[in-house]
């Protein structure tokens, strides 16, 4: 089994700021993850595929890269709409999440 | 504009099956993968298992032994049957669109499932 590591757990930051997020892979994915951002009550909403591709309708401030086992989601200035908890999910083989990570107004 | 619905008992008790259908409307269900996913109370995400149209299936392997999904194209509908569930199965339960990337392109709105006597 795939297992998906996400750091931090939760994540203090200001509205303006940048902000990246790690997802690390126990064996290689090639470029088979994706992002979800996910706000309280309601189901998550797919914003990077593959890793790097824009979801469309995103806003342009979301980026992904990586590729193998290492990943990163970059908020380039936080908005006040981007406090939420983030999951990265790999679908190389089945599918697993990472525990998510919380960004939260500091 | 696909949309999905699940329903099923919000109660469960322990050791019985939890059973939920998911309603698909404003497509057809006979394309690409539907999923389930859970999420326990203040939790993560937790894959559970998908579907394709035609009727195979994967299935996450720490639930792989009580899990079955199943699909019925005429009613437009897939369902998900959890058996011998424990508190530990408490959770929202969620119905979910696959595209043929295997990403998750849309979901239903969720389900509250509680496990208890």
């Amino acid at each position: 089994d795939i297992q998906m590591t996400q750091s931090p757990s939760t994540l203090s930051a200001s509205v303006g700021d940048r902000v990246t997020i790690t997802c690390r892979a126990s064996q290689s994915i090639s470029s088979w993850l994706a992002w979800y951002q996910q706000k309280p009550g309601k189901a998550p909403k797919l914003l990077i595929y593959k890793a790097s591709s824009l979801e469309s309708g995103v806003p342009s401030r979301f980026s992904g890269s990586g590729s193998g086992t290492e990943f990163t989601l970059t908020i380039s200035s936080l908005q006040p709409d981007d406090f939420a908890t983030y999951y990265c999910q790999q679908y190389n083989s089945l599918w697993t999440f990472g525990q998510g990570t919380k960004v939260e107004i500091k | 504009q696909v949309q999905l619905q699940e329903s099923g008992p919000g109660l469960v008790k322990p050791s019985e099956t939890l059973s939920l259908t998911c309603t698909v409307s404003g497509g057809s269900i006979s394309s690409y993968y539907w999923s389930w996913i859970r999420q326990p109370p203040g939790k993560g995400l937790e894959w559970i298992g998908y579907i394709y149209y035609s009727g195979s299936t994967n299935y996450n392997p720490s639930l792989k032994s009580r899990v079955t999904i199943s699909v019925d194209t005429s009613k437009n509908q897939f369902s998900l049957k959890l058996s011998s569930v424990t508190a530990a199965d408490t959770a929202v339960y969620y119905c979910a669109r696959v595209d043929a990337t295997m990403i998750v392109v849309g979901w239903g709105q969720g389900t509250l499932v509680t496990v208890s006597s």
